[in-house]
């Protein structure tokens, strides 16, 4: 069975700062990674997922993620924080190959504020 | 704007009534999950439908139903409602039923009173 931990339930950072969001997974089978993105009132958006080939990979509004199998882990960073990334961020993890949706197992979140 | 729609987007009712949560995927979709959010359980997946068939169930609960109808709308049936089933549901949609990126509706917010 897959799990995410994500390590800070909170992260706070000021404008311009660096954005580590921290995500460790475990499964016993090669996993697919995926970070999430949920805006106020709003449903989840995909911000990047890895499934094969490059560990690092990169998303949606300057956003990238690297896959460290050593690790287990799939952090998500982004250079410069912006007063609009202040959101809600879900780590999921399924088994690679053929998955679906119903098979994520979703982290607990981490809540991101930006400072002015 | 993901292109999935769920209404209503809230909802109060008290304990031991029936509530209907209704969701249209996006066009094309004919996949449809409902998930509950919760602040004590996270993101928990509940159930899926492809093109009007039930693919799988996780945690959901007896007391709860959901069908996908043949124009791929779905509805979520809660019944003999608990205080303990206060939470966010959401409806996400794909093209397909696997290797598909779900995309996910704004959410019920459903209290029990």
């Amino acid at each position: 069975a897959q799990s995410v931990t994500q390590l800070g339930s909170h992260v706070s950072v000021s404008e311009g700062a660096l954005v580590l969001l921290r995500c460790n997974y475990s499964s016993s089978v090669p996993p697919y990674l995926f970070w999430y993105v949920q805006y106020p009132n709003q449903g989840l958006q995909l911000l990047l997922k890895y499934t094969t080939g490059a560990t690092l990979v990169k998303g949606i509004n300057g956003f990238e993620a690297e896959f460290k199998k050593s690790e287990t882990s799939f952090h998500l960073t982004k250079p410069s924080a912006h007063m609009s990334d202040a959101a809600e961020y879900f780590c999921a993890v399924t088994r690679a190959g053929l998955y679906s949706n119903n098979d994520m197992r979703f982290g607990a979140g981490t809540r991101l504020t930006v400072k002015p | 704007d993901s292109g999935v729609t769920q209404t209503p987007k809230h909802l109060i009712t008290a304990t031991g009534q029936r509530v209907t949560l209704r969701c249209s995927p996006r066009s094309g979709d004919l996949s449809v999950y409902w998930y509950q959010q919760s602040l004590d359980q996270g993101l928990q997946f509940l159930i899926h439908y492809y093109n009007g068939e039930e693919r799988a169930k996780g945690n959901i609960l007896e007391r709860f139903s959901a069908q996908q109808f043949p124009d791929l709308h779905s509805e979520l049936n809660l019944s003999s409602l608990e205080l303990g089933d206060s939470a966010l549901y959401f409806c996400a949609s794909s093209v397909s039923d696997q290797n598909t990126e779900a995309f996910f509706g704004q959410g019920t917010r459903l209290t029990v009173v």
